[in-house]
């Protein structure tokens, strides 16, 4: 069975830095792109970045370039994202989501989701 | 603003059905045959129902179908149930510079 655990949410001031991590179990982590999508609250859904699978690409979300990181360590089946000057914009639950095809393709078909963790950035 | 356009709510009868229309541009809808569709129930994870413009992922009911003209992409609900009582979002590739787009979401209120 896939499983997503996201951790390292809460409160944050602005400017502040915060690291998210998702764990992830019940499939062959190194074959699939993950991403990052949030949802501010009451609002819809917003794509926040990718990693392909052997992590040599990535993509980001113009609103987050240049201040959010992702990685992803294969070894320990854990994606990342590492967010510095945060805003109060940023404030949102954070999922992590397994892309649903394999074997190298990064298309944004988002499969399984995690329960998502809370972003809030607020002085 | 989002990229693609939704309608905020659409309602139906039970055993109805109903269309969510996505509305995107020549750079994403209209380009690629990689519309997705997620569902998403109150505080829960969003799930996949429909990805490629019309596939069905397994364990996704057949009342369920997408299709696709031109720019706008559709979800079609059929047999409407009381569980179809949910928020729906519209997801597209738009390339290699953007990468994905959502749409703003539809709210489907079942009578």
């Amino acid at each position: 069975e896939v499983q997503l655990v996201e951790s390292g949410g809460g409160l944050v001031q602005p400017g502040g830095s915060l690291r998210l991590s998702c764990a992830a179990s019940g499939f062959t982590f190194s074959s699939y792109a993950m991403s990052w999508v949030r949802q501010a609250p009451g609002k819809g859904l917003e794509w926040v970045s990718t990693m392909s699978g052997s992590g040599g690409s990535t993509y980001y979300a113009d609103s987050v370039k240049g201040r959010f990181t992702i990685s992803r360590d294969n070894s320990k089946n854990t994606l990342s994202l590492q967010m510095n000057s945060l805003r109060a914009e940023d404030t949102a639950v954070y999922y992590c989501a397994k892309h649903y095809h394999g074997s190298g393709s990064h298309l944004p078909i988002f499969d399984y989701w995690g329960q998502g963790t809370l972003v809030t950035v607020s002085s | 603003q989002s990229a693609l356009t939704q309608p905020a709510s659409v309602s139906g009868s039970p055993g109805q059905s109903i269309t969510i229309s996505c509305t995107g541009t020549s750079s994403d809808v209209g380009s690629y045959n990689l519309v997705s569709w997620y569902q998403q129930h109150p505080v829960k994870a969003p799930k996949l129902m429909i990805y490629e413009g019309s596939k069905r992922p397994s364990g996704v009911s057949n009342r369920f179908s997408g299709s696709k003209s031109g720019n706008t992409a559709s979800l079609t609900i059929s047999g409407l149930q009381a569980e179809d009582e949910a928020d729906y979002y519209c997801c597209s590739y738009a390339g290699s510079s953007t990468y994905v787009v959502f749409g703003g979401g539809t709210k489907l209120t079942v009578l």
